[in-house]
């Protein structure tokens, strides 16, 4: 299986800090993607990335931004954090062997206070 | 109209009991499908993939049915282990699309 590590399980910032999540692959998988997960509406794709500084809106991108500057690494950035983006944060990578399976990281808990 | 649709339930069966999810999806071009399980406060992981003529695992099986666009997830002789929350799942390209869950308690 694919080895997804995410930065933080917890963080706690306060409105208007820049936060950054970041997301390490440990195989040579080119897509990655992060997602919010919220009570009642699942999750929702934020960005992906298909290769190296390669990226893609998905369906919630206001608010923010994303890095791959190598091909582990997918980075998530709150360019200026509000209390609505309080969520669960969760990267993904895209296996592509055999069936095409998302593999996800433990999942940033993010709280905006 | 949301691509994967689930009833969130709650399923509280009692342990031993026979127990099927079932989930609709809009695209007619979705391409693959899965059931992930979802613990409390911990990520997704994959259950099982599911293939047009049906597939097992041990006590669960899925199945995909194309022309109504639906997949179902059976769980027979529930464990107290599989109490979670199972996420529907359906791929278009790259594109994944997730329902919300269905949870499931299995009681003593």
């Amino acid at each position: 299986d694919v080895k997804v590590t995410q930065s933080s399980r917890y963080l706690v910032k306060r409105t208007g800090e820049k936060v950054f999540l970041e997301c390490v692959q440990d195989m040579d998988h080119e897509n990655m993607f992060w997602y919010r997960q919220d009570p009642g509406l699942g999750l929702r794709l934020i960005y992906f990335s298909y290769d190296v500084k390669m990226k893609e809106k998905g369906d919630i991108p206001e608010g923010y931004s994303v890095s791959r500057e190598k091909k582990e690494r997918f980075s998530l950035i709150l360019e200026s954090a509000s209390t609505n983006q309080t969520s669960m944060y969760l990267c993904a990578v895209l296996s592509g062997l055999a069936t095409d399976t998302q593999y996800f990281g433990p999942g940033t808990r993010l709280t905006v206070l | 109209r949301k691509e994967v649709e689930q009833d969130p339930g709650p399923f509280n069966v009692p342990e031993g009991a026979t127990v099927a999810f079932n989930c609709t999806y809009s695209n007619s071009a979705s391409q693959s499908f899965f059931w992930y399980r979802q613990d409390c406060r911990k990520e997704p992981k994959l259950l099982m993939s599911v293939y047009s003529s049906g597939n097992e695992d041990g006590r669960f099986t899925a199945q995909l049915n194309r022309a109504s666009q639906y997949i179902s997830l059976l769980i027979r002789d529930s464990k107290l282990s599989d109490s979670a929350t199972y996420l529907c799942v359906t791929n278009t390209g790259n594109q994944f699309y997730f329902g919300t869950g269905t949870s499931l308690t299995v009681i003593p």
